[in-house]
Order: C-alpha cells, then structure tokens, then sequence
C-alpha cells in the first residue's frame, strides 16, 4: 500500500539531546499528524497539523506541516528517557484516496540515560 | 471518557482457521478504522466503517472482512489463516468520518499464526 517516507528509521541519542525526524510524501496532504507508539500499546497522538506552513509544539515538541504541503517534521527537545518509542507520521489527502491516513515506517527512538 | 477497547490483546491461530477480533470505540464516535501492524510494513491500512457501512477499504485480500453494528462496535474477520496474517490489528475510532478528524488508537490484538 501507499506510505509515506519516514527518516530515519531509527535513532539512538544520549539523553538531554535534541531529535528531528521527517517525512515525505509523493503527493499533497492535507492534514500530517504525528503519533508516538510505546511497547504493547497502539499509537497516540503527539500533534496535529492542518495548514500549510503551520508550526505546532506540544511541551518538548515542535512539528512543522512543509510549504509544499508534501513534507513534515518533528523534533524533540532536550530528550529523556520516557520519550523511547516508536514515532510515526500520518497523512491524509481528503480528495483523494478517500481521506484515509496513510503512515510512515516509523523512527524507532532510544534514549541512553 | 473510556478510550477505545480492543479484545482479545492476544491469540494463538493455526493456518487455516478464521479468527475475529473485536473494537469498541470511544462513546459518541461512530467512526471505526483497523489498521495490519508488522515490523516490515508499518502500519497498513484495511477499512474504516461510518454508521455501519464501509467507506474505505485498503489494499488487503477478500479474507479480511469486517462489519460495523449499530452501537458503532466494529469487527473484523480473518479467514483461511496465513503465516503472514501475524500482526498486530490496531482499531481506531473517530467521531466523524475520515477527512477531517483524528484517531484515536486501541492498544491492539496480537494475533499469532503458527
């Protein structure tokens, strides 16, 4: 199926570090959400994004809906250890591909104390 | 607020067999999504149902089937079992149909086929 191109796939940072990862897609969206996943649980919603431009932080996170309507970004600032996880981004094109969200691969996120 | 309810967390198949999950979503959402997750492809979107009819179907064989009731509960079905069907099914609701709404994610059925 479609999915998004999601980088890197996985990191490995010293605590107190900062974090960035992005996505790209082929296509326009317009929505980009970004979900973290911990270990046994389903995914949870960091932050929502909805224009174009658009520059949205959420405590230690920031994340950016790309000009182009076809890229996004999270970072994370000043990293600790509960932030290990798995972070995905999310898509959706209302106009096509009937707004179903379409995620990446995923940036696997360990943390060293 | 109850958040989204999955059962069961986790079962045993064998090829062959058929096997149903079940998800409750949030009170007041009508909107059910499931999604296969596997370490090789991420999360793949199957189908999402709005008021008991199918508005979105992804990519997936005719094996894997699913239903929306009344009350919003969603199910979805997984016939003829095939090693490749582990995963885990994450169900998700929303309050409106898909286009202008978030997800909100169950924590997931680990399914096994052996």
């Amino acid at each position: 199926g479609q999915q998004l191109n999601q980088s890197p796939q996985s990191m490995f940072i010293q605590e107190g570090e900062d974090v960035s990862m992005n996505c790209t897609s082929s296509s326009i969206f317009n929505t980009w959400l970004w979900y973290k996943q911990d270990p046994g649980e389903g995914p949870v919603l960091l932050i929502a994004l909805y224009k174009a431009g658009e520059l949205t932080s959420n405590g230690r996170l920031t994340a950016q809906f790309g000009i182009t309507r076809k890229d996004s970004f999270l970072n994370i600032s000043a990293s600790i250890p509960s932030d290990v996880g798995i972070y995905f981004c999310a898509g959706r094109d209302n106009y096509n591909q009937g707004g179903k969200l379409i995620f990446g691969q995923g940036t696997e996120l360990s943390v060293k104390p | 607020k109850a958040g989204v309810t999955q059962t069961p967390r986790y079962l045993i198949k064998t090829r062959g067999q058929q096997v149903t999950l079940s998800c409750s979503p949030i009170s007041g959402h009508r909107s059910v999504s499931w999604y296969q997750q596997t370490p090789g492809q991420g999360l793949q979107f199957l189908f999402e149902y709005f008021s008991e009819t199918q508005r979105n179907k992804g990519n997936f064989p005719g094996r894997f089937s699913g239903r929306q009731f009344s009350n919003s509960r969603s199910e979805m079905n997984v016939s003829t079992l095939e090693l490749g069907d582990s995963a885990l099914y994450l169900c998700a609701s929303s309050w409106a149909a898909s286009g202008a709404n978030v997800l909100t994610f169950g924590a997931g059925s680990r399914l096994t086929v052996l």
